[in-house]
């Protein structure tokens, strides 16, 4: 089956530097959460997207911004990196109209050095 | 806000021993309780999770029941194995279908032969 695509799976990026972290979401899922996982914490949620729309706001920083396209696609921007933007960042789709629960992709390691 | 608390790691046990990992929840209304496990290196995978109160959710030998009188969804498997070691997370979200997850620390379990 079909599981929720992320790109890349490392990046490493030097201070100030801009990143850009995309997530393709199972066929027919219609809402994409984002999630930043620091090394040994729980994942803490960022922002989510319903239809190309977003839905809810976590603990996202000014500098990171997201978005849902058309394709249902969703991509992280994230801007001024600072060392401590260094996690895991997971990426989830549910079907909020199938009634189905968050599936996680594998997740992207980004560094920031 | 929501908040879930669950025991602090590691856990350590030997194969076919009992597993309790205990988790307790704060929230507003009916949340949904989830229980996510994390092998190394990888994302976060839906162990088993229960949407209203006495439910019990089960997977793979897991189980957990809903308790609303306790706020409690405490983990339990009765013979773990090598295999099952992994970093296990409990979550909620505010009810079902709403897939915007609160974690917990999680809880590393190591079992050894």
């Amino acid at each position: 089956a079909a599981g929720v695509i992320q790109s890349p799976r490392h990046l490493i990026k030097e201070k100030r530097e801009t990143a850009t972290l995309k997530c393709y979401p199972i066929p027919r899922h219609d809402t994409v959460y984002w999630y930043q996982q620091g090394p040994g914490q729980d994942p803490q949620f960022l922002i989510s997207f319903y239809e190309k729309m977003q839905s809810d706001k976590g603990s996202i920083p000014d500098r990171f911004s997201a978005q849902q396209f058309s394709d249902y696609h969703s991509e992280l921007n994230m801007s001024s990196l600072e060392l401590g933007d260094s996690a895991l960042y997971f990426c989830a789709s549910s079907g909020l109209r199938l009634n189905t629960e968050a599936f996680f992709g594998q997740g992207t390691r980004l560094t920031v050095v | 806000g929501d908040s879930v608390t669950q025991m602090e790691g590691p856990v350590t046990l030997s194969e076919e021993a009992f597993l309790t990992i205990n988790c307790t929840y704060t929230a507003t209304g009916y949340p949904s309780l989830f229980w996510y496990v994390q092998y190394p290196g990888e994302g976060l995978q839906l162990l088993l999770k229960a949407t209203k109160a006495d439910d019990k959710g089960s997977n793979k030998g897991f189980e957990a029941t809903y308790r609303k009188e306790t706020t409690s969804f405490h983990l339990e498997k009765g013979s773990v194995q090598v295999s099952d070691s992994a970093v296990y997370f409990c979550a909620l979200s505010r009810f079902s279908g709403y897939s915007t997850l609160t974690f917990g620390k999680g809880t590393m379990l190591l079992v050894s032969p």
